[in-house]
């Protein structure tokens, strides 16, 4: 099994809809974890940490599910603005930073 | 002032040649590492150093060689450079298990 792993779609989708992305992580011991975006021929950039508790910035929610060792992303109303790939990344164990393979979304007008 | 710089930005360069590239940030981070994303768009880890020490070697081949002359830099040498080679390397930082920060790409080419 991946360490982390990630359905890498692609998701299409019209503007206004909600997506959501599920990245399943293999170490329970796992300590923190991001989701992150990357455009075509650029550096991934931070969009969310991912909190126990849950966490919301915007049209973004990202959620943690220690028992099941997965974390969700969820963009609510997408814009065009939106299209990318978005990655997951978790930190294993000791700053062993493991990405998922990374999911593209195109938002269609 | 950028965060995480890595140079050169672009790099071509025949089968058989060694190149290096360099990286620095300025985040006063503790931890510095390389990821190779190939044309499928993977980012693979690659090395992860934690002040100057090696924490992560991940199976990557003894032609490549990271150096870390202090915790700000760490640099990546290739030896005998071969087409398989070719993809885009990151430089990245953190602190305390904290987020990554990315340096902008060093998009390698063997020809």
């Amino acid at each position: 099994r991946k360490e982390v792993e990630q359905d890498p779609g692609p998701f299409n989708v019209p503007e206004g809809a909600t997506v959501a992305f599920n990245c399943t992580y293999s170490n329970s011991a796992s300590q923190s974890f991001f989701w992150y975006r990357q455009d075509c021929r650029k550096e991934p950039k931070l969009l969310m940490s991912v909190y126990s508790s849950g966490n919301e910035d915007g049209r973004f929610t990202a959620q943690l599910n220690r028992a099941s060792q997965y974390i969700s992303l969820l963009i609510r109303d997408s814009k065009l603005s939106d299209s990318a790939t978005y990655l997951c990344v978790v930190n294993l164990n000791n700053n062993d930073m493991r990405f998922g393979a990374g999911t593209r979304l195109t938002v269609k007008p | 002032d950028t965060a995480v710089s890595q140079t050169p930005k672009y790099l071509v360069t025949q089968m058989g040649n060694d190149k290096s590239i360099k990286c620095e940030q300025n985040l006063g981070h503790d931890t510095m590492y390389w990821y190779k994303q190939d044309s499928k768009k993977f980012l693979k880890i690659m090395f992860s150093y934690n002040n100057k020490e090696l924490i992560i070697n991940e199976t990557v081949p003894n032609r490549f060689s990271p150096k870390s002359p202090d915790k700000a830099h760490l640099n990546l040498h290739i030896n005998s450079l071969e087409l398989g080679d070719s993809a885009v390397y990151f430089c990245a930082s953190s602190h305390l298990a904290g987020e990554l920060f990315f340096g902008e790409g060093s998009r390698l080419t063997v020809l």
